[in-house]
């Protein structure tokens, strides 16, 4: 049973550049969930997808934006690079179940670098 | 104010003892989950265990139990007879239930980081 998936493992970029991170979401899982971790803190949320669509958002920027395929993988695009965007982000996966109750499984992340 | 505290920066803890790392939350919100996560230093994060605030018992898996005070608003991990592969990041998380659409993501303490020596 293949886990949540995340590519590249690594990337750096220099300020002003865009960059696009992708997720594959676990087996029979449906819902994904970005997040934002700065070294040193708890991963903050970024958005969530489900059927295709941002459903939630959390307090980040327009240049932060993300889409959802019909086979449930999801991109995380970031436009105008700030060294401030340096972290890890991670993507989790869920089942549409009860908002709270669902557990979220994360990936490896993708560590990025802005120069 | 922070939803989640972990007053624990650091922990240093002996093989095969038992541990208990703190985390208190706020929220005004009668329905919500919560969620302790384990992060080596790989970077990826593992769920451990869940508490549903209306859950009466507290969860309990493997060596991983939630001691679950909901009155003080704390939902402690207690890792008994600790071993040298539990030294990582633990992050407590929690979602709420919410009145409004769509379900929220989950919020995050600082974490504590365990090292467990031989």
């Amino acid at each position: 049973d293949a886990g949540v998936t995340q590519s590249p493992t690594h990337l750096i970029k220099t300020r002003g550049q865009q960059v696009t991170l992708r997720c594959s979401p676990k087996s029979g899982h449906d819902t994904v969930s970005w997040y934002q971790q700065a070294l040193g803190q708890g991963p903050q949320f970024i958005f969530q997808y489900y059927e295709e669509e941002e459903r939630q958002r959390g307090n980040f920027p327009d240049r932060f934006s993300g889409h959802q395929f019909p086979n449930y993988s999801s991109e995380l695009n970031v436009n105008a690079l700030l060294l401030g965007d340096s972290a890890l982000y991670l993507c989790a996966s869920s089942l549409p179940g009860s908002r709270f109750t669902d557990t979220q499984y994360f990936g490896p992340g993708t560590r990025l670098t802005v120069l | 104010a922070q939803k989640i505290t972990q007053t624990q920066p650091g922990m240093f803890v002996q093989e095969k003892e038992a541990v208990t790392l703190d985390c208190t939350y706020d929220t005004s919100d009668p329905s919500y989950g919560l969620f302790w996560y384990k992060q080596p230093s790989s970077g990826e994060m593992i769920f451990l265990i869940y508490q549903g605030s209306y859950d009466q018992q507290n969860a309990t898996e493997g060596r991983y139990s939630l001691n679950f005070q909901k009155a003080r608003k704390s939902a402690n991990l207690v890792i008994s007879a600790s071993q040298l592969g539990d030294s990582a990041m633990y992050f407590c998380a929690m979602r709420e239930g919410g009145s409004g659409g769509g379900a929220d993501g989950l919020t995050f303490g600082k974490g504590t980081h365990l090292i467990i020596q031989p």
